[in-house]
């Protein structure tokens, strides 16, 4: 059953800890990405990745962290410097890194904090 | 900052009329899209629609793209109440190594 499974679906942080999200594709696509969606509103790209041991900021990197060590692997951790971890974190992958192909999303994070 | 933005933000319709969304958008575009998204969800793709495309049917889909008002609108025919989610347009980037997706439009289908 191919597709993008991201772990866990609810996640709470306590202040001042960093948390890690999971994100986990068998569809063999080279590029991998992360977004925050904030109640009501759209996608805002924090990092992503197009191959393997390669990473790039997006628009809302600060207060983030990623690595890109497995292909079928991106995890992301929310770090204590961002002060409004608060929100809806989804992770895509694309069959590669060039910006124009489909994007395949999985069902998302849900990130609060205590 | 967003590159595409929706229009309207929500629409409510019965079951059976016509929904339209409309996405205006900056920059030169390679392809835009659009996605679906059911309330806590992942995003789905719709349908890719390319820079020197026009038009683009898929099922009860219809997107129109005119790139000189640099707008993009998304129709759907005879809704359903399974309809009822928010639709995103995306754009890639000048690189091509990102898509920038806009604010949405909130679609409710009452049965």
């Amino acid at each position: 059953d191919g597709g993008i499974t991201q772990s866990p679906k609810y996640l709470f942080r306590k202040e001042g800890q960093n948390v890690t999200l999971s994100c986990e594709q068998n569809l063999n696509h080279d590029a991998m990405y992360w977004y925050r969606q904030d109640p009501g509103q759209g996608l805002r790209l924090i990092y992503y990745s197009q191959i393997v041991n390669d990473f790039q900021k997006g628009d809302i990197a600060e207060g983030y962290s990623v690595s890109r060590e497995k292909k079928e692997s991106f995890p992301l951790t929310v770090t204590s410097a961002q002060k409004n971890p608060t929100a809806f974190y989804l992770c895509a992958s694309s069959i590669s890194g060039n910006g124009i192909g489909i994007q395949y999303f999985g069902a998302g994070t849900r990130l609060s904090v205590l | 900052s967003q590159q595409g933005e929706e229009d309207p933000q929500a629409l409510s319709i019965q079951e059976g009329e016509n929904a339209t969304m409309n996405c205006s958008y900056k920059t030169s575009i390679n392809n835009l899209q659009w996605y679906r998204q059911n309330s806590g969800r992942g995003l789905v793709h719709l349908i890719l629609i390319r820079s020197n495309e026009r038009e683009k049917h898929s099922g009860r889909l219809r997107v129109t793209l005119d790139t000189s008002k640099k707008s993009s609108s998304l129709l759907i025919t005879a809704s359903r109440a399974a309809d009822t989610a928010s639709y995103f347009c995306a754009t890639d980037d000048n690189a091509g190594n990102m898509l920038t997706f806009g604010g949405g439009t909130r679609l409710m289908v009452k049965p």
